[in-house]
C-alpha cells in the first residue's frame, strides 16, 4: 500500500529565513497531496494542496513542489514569522475512494 | 456554512468502560474519517464511513468502531478502554470535489479522552 515519509521530524530557522519540509510517497497512482498546518492546541487546517497535474502551486509565503518522478513534493514557506511555528502534516491519496496516507508530521520551530 | 463539530469536547473514562464520540459533519459532506492522536504523535487513521458504509479502515483493535447515520453524522466507540486509548479523537469531513479526485478533509475540533 502506501507509505508517505516525511522530513526532517523537527525544523528550527531564524525569523525570516526559509523552511523546506519534503515527503516522499511510494505509489506511483497517488495524485492529491495536501499540506496541514496544526497549531498547538488546535485541529489540523488545510494551508495548500497540489494534484498531480501541476509541478508547482503558490499561495502568498507558501508554495508546493512535486515532482512525479522522483515521487517527492515539498513545502516550502518563506519569510518565516513566529505564527510560522507549528506542526506540518503532508499527505498523499490515490483520489476517489482511497484514504489519505500521512507523513508523521514535522515540527517547525521559528526562532525570534 | 457551519464547521465540522464533536462532542464531547472533553471525557474521562475508567479503564474497562466503554465510551461513543459524536461527529457532525460540514453540511453536504457525505464522508467522515476518524483520527486518533496521541501527545507528540502524528495522525492514526481510524476509519472512514461514506453514505452509512465503512470504506476504508485502519489498523486498530476490533474495540474501536464506528458508523454513521443517514443525515452523515458518525459515532465511533471504543469497548473496554485500557490506558493508552487517552488521546485527542479527531473526526474530518469531505464532500463532493473533482471526479475521481481526493477531497479535502476538514477537521473537527477533537474529543480529548482520558482514561484512568
Amino acid at each position: 500500500g502506501e507509505n508517505v515519509e516525511q522530513h526532517p521530524s523537527t525544523l528550527s530557522v531564524q525569523e525570516g529565513d526559509s523552511a523546506v519540509i519534503k515527503c516522499t510517497y511510494s505509489d506511483s497512482a497517488s495524485n492529491y497531496f495536501p499540506w496541514y498546518k496544526q497549531e498547538l492546541g488546535k485541529r489540523p487546517q488545510l494551508i495548500i494542496d497540489i494534484r498531480s497535474n501541476v509541478g508547482e502551486k503558490k499561495d502568498q509565503r507558501i508554495a508546493v513542489t512535486l515532482n512525479k518522478t522522483a515521487k517527492h513534493f515539498s513545502l516550502h514557506i518563506t519569510e518565516t514569522q513566529p505564527e510560522d511555528s507549528a506542526v506540518y502534516f503532508c499527505a498523499a491519496s490515490m483520489g476517489g475512494n482511497y484514504q489519505l496516507i500521512w507523513g508523521a508530521g514535522t515540527k517547525l520551530i521559528i526562532k525570534p | 456554512k457551519a464547521g465540522v463539530t464533536q462532542t464531547p469536547r472533553y471525557l474521562i473514562k475508567t479503564r474497562g468502560q466503554q465510551v461513543t464520540l459524536s461527529c457532525s459533519p460540514i453540511s453536504g459532506h457525505r464522508s467522515v474519517s476518524w483520527y486518533q492522536q496521541t501527545p507528540g504523535q502524528g495522525l492514526q487513521f481510524l476509519f472512514e464511513y461514506f453514505s452509512e458504509t465503512q470504506r476504508n479502515k485502519g489498523n486498530f483493535p476490533g474495540r474501536f468502531s464506528g458508523r454513521q447515520f443517514s443525515n452523515s453524522r458518525s459515532e465511533m466507540n471504543v469497548s473496554t478502554l485500557e490506558l493508552g486509548d487517552s488521546a485527542l479523537y479527531l473526526c474530518a469531513s469531505s464532500g463532493p470535489g473533482l471526479a475521481g479526485g481526493a477531497n479535502e478533509q476538514y477537521f473537527g475540533p477533537g474529543t480529548r479522552l482520558t482514561v484512568t
